[in-house]
């Protein structure tokens, strides 16, 4: 069974530009999470989705923003980059809502920002 | 608000010596408690659980955790190291709010292991 993919692996923007991240589940798991990865910040959670929509968002500024398609796959968009969005961006799935449910993780895409 | 404290940032041991790491939750519900290992460029890998039951977990790779709710602790504990678990660990904490659901994060244990 393939695990949660993420692309790309390595990804290098100026200030001010954006930046689209994605990341496919592992089939037959309709939620998705994305956690920011900063230096000294540890892991920190940014966005959910099931379903198609967004169920819960963590304190990020509006420029962090994302979708999830029809087939669970997902996008995250950082707009108006900043030196300090320089992170790893880790993308976890699970299967339906549940507090049990354990989320997989895929192996990040590093974002440096120049 | 959840979160989660591991108290050390990064610990040292010797290859066969045994291992304690760290972690403390705050969180008003009944917790449901992950560990996660992340080897460098590497992605999270949960190592155990505990959602309720038998306070003492056993996980993969030879690790274990207990649940102590009076201490609101859920250390991570190997008898004897290998070179190879060298790699940083995270403590999580599931939280539940309504329809909002989320893992709040320890900052990490970095951990090096000597030969």
């Amino acid at each position: 069974e393939a695990g949660v993919t993420q692309s790309p692996t390595h990804l290098i923007k100026t200030r001010g530009q954006q930046a689209t991240l994605r990341c496919s589940p592992i089939s037959g798991h309709t939620s998705v999470y994305w956690y920011q990865q900063a230096l000294g910040l540890g892991l920190q959670f940014l966005l959910w989705y099931d379903e198609g929509e967004e169920r819960n968002r963590g304190n990020f500024p509006p420029r962090f923003s994302g979708r999830q398609f029809p087939n669970y796959s997902s996008e995250l968009n950082v707009n108006a980059l900043e030196l300090e969005d320089s992170a790893l961006y880790l993308c976890a799935s699970s299967l339906e809502i549940g507090r049990q449910n354990e989320q997989f993780f895929g192996p990040g895409t590093r974002l440096t920002v120049l | 608000a959840q979160s989660v404290t591991q108290p050390d940032i990064h610990i040292t041991v010797s290859e066969g010596a045994s291992l304690e790491l760290r972690c403390n939750y705050s969180y008003g519900a009944t917790p449901y408690l992950f560990w996660y290992v992340q080897s460098p460029g590497q992605g999270l890998q949960l190592l155990l659980k505990y959602f309720s039951g038998d306070t003492l977990v056993q996980g993969i790779k030879g690790f274990e955790a207990e649940f102590k709710r009076s201490q609101s602790s859920f250390n991570l504990r190997k008898p004897s190291v290998h070179w190879s678990d060298a790699a940083e660990y995270f403590c999580a904490v599931a939280s539940w709010g309504g329809s909002n659901y989320k893992l709040t994060f320890g900052k990490g244990t970095l951990l090096t292991v000597n030969p």
